[in-house]
């Protein structure tokens, strides 16, 4: 039982590429949720998922977007990457209200 | 506005030497009050969820308090390995939003 996996675990993107961070949980979860984590901050919730083909905005949606084709994944795709979204990237899912955390993905962005 | 704010920002302890963490929030709809721990370069771990003033919750040299409008995180004689950063979040909206706080760092020196 893996749990709440994310990869890549660290990458470098220049001003105005795209990538998809990916995320996988194998614990049959309805719940996922991305969050990112600035420097002595507190996580912010980006987008959240309460079921396959079902997604809503968080705090910080703009400048990302997120889809749900299955029960286990839940990718995050940057379109246009700006400075601003250089930080720790991290998915989780629930059951309940107890969210499992991935390890990260810490995003560079030059 | 939906705020959670944690005192003190940093903190730091010798072995066994008690003392409280504060989380502090006003977030309307509040389902539930969790606290995490978070280690230098992982994702957060999920430690106590408390849902109702007055509920108290212990686990090993941690218990977690709630009131109206505040949540104390107790450590008593603390080792060394509690030295972490202690994260407090509010759930809402039937657990579709958590709102995170910036996080107490700890440090138990020996």
């Amino acid at each position: 039982n893996a749990g709440v996996t994310q990869t890549p675990k660290f990458r470098i993107l220049k001003i105005g590429q795209s990538m998809t961070l990916q995320c996988t949980q194998d614990m049959n979860h309805n719940y996922m949720y991305w969050y990112r984590q600035d420097p002595g901050m507190g996580l912010k919730l980006i987008y959240y998922s309460v079921g396959a083909g079902i997604t809503d905005k968080g705090e910080v949606p703009n400048g990302y977007n997120v889809s749900r084709s299955t029960t286990e994944d839940f990718p995050l795709r940057l379109e246009l990457a700006a400075p601003s979204q250089t930080s720790v990237y991290f998915c989780a899912s629930s059951y309940k209200e107890t969210q499992y955390f991935g390890p990260g993905t810490r995003l560079l962005v030059l | 506005e939906d705020q959670v704010t944690q005192s003190p920002e940093a903190l730091r302890l010798q072995e066994g030497e008690s003392s409280s963490l504060n989380c502090s929030y006003t977030v309307s709809g509040l389902r539930g009050l969790f606290w995490y721990r978070q280690d230098p370069g992982k994702g957060p771990e999920f430690l106590f969820t408390l849902y109702s003033a007055g509920e108290e919750k212990e686990k090993e040299r941690l218990k977690a308090t709630l009131t109206k409008k505040e949540s104390f995180l107790h450590i008593t004689a603390p080792k060394p390995e509690d030295s972490a950063t202690y994260l407090c979040a509010v759930g809402a909206e039937n657990f579709n939003k958590f709102y995170f706080g910036s996080g107490t760092k700890l440090n138990v020196k020996p």
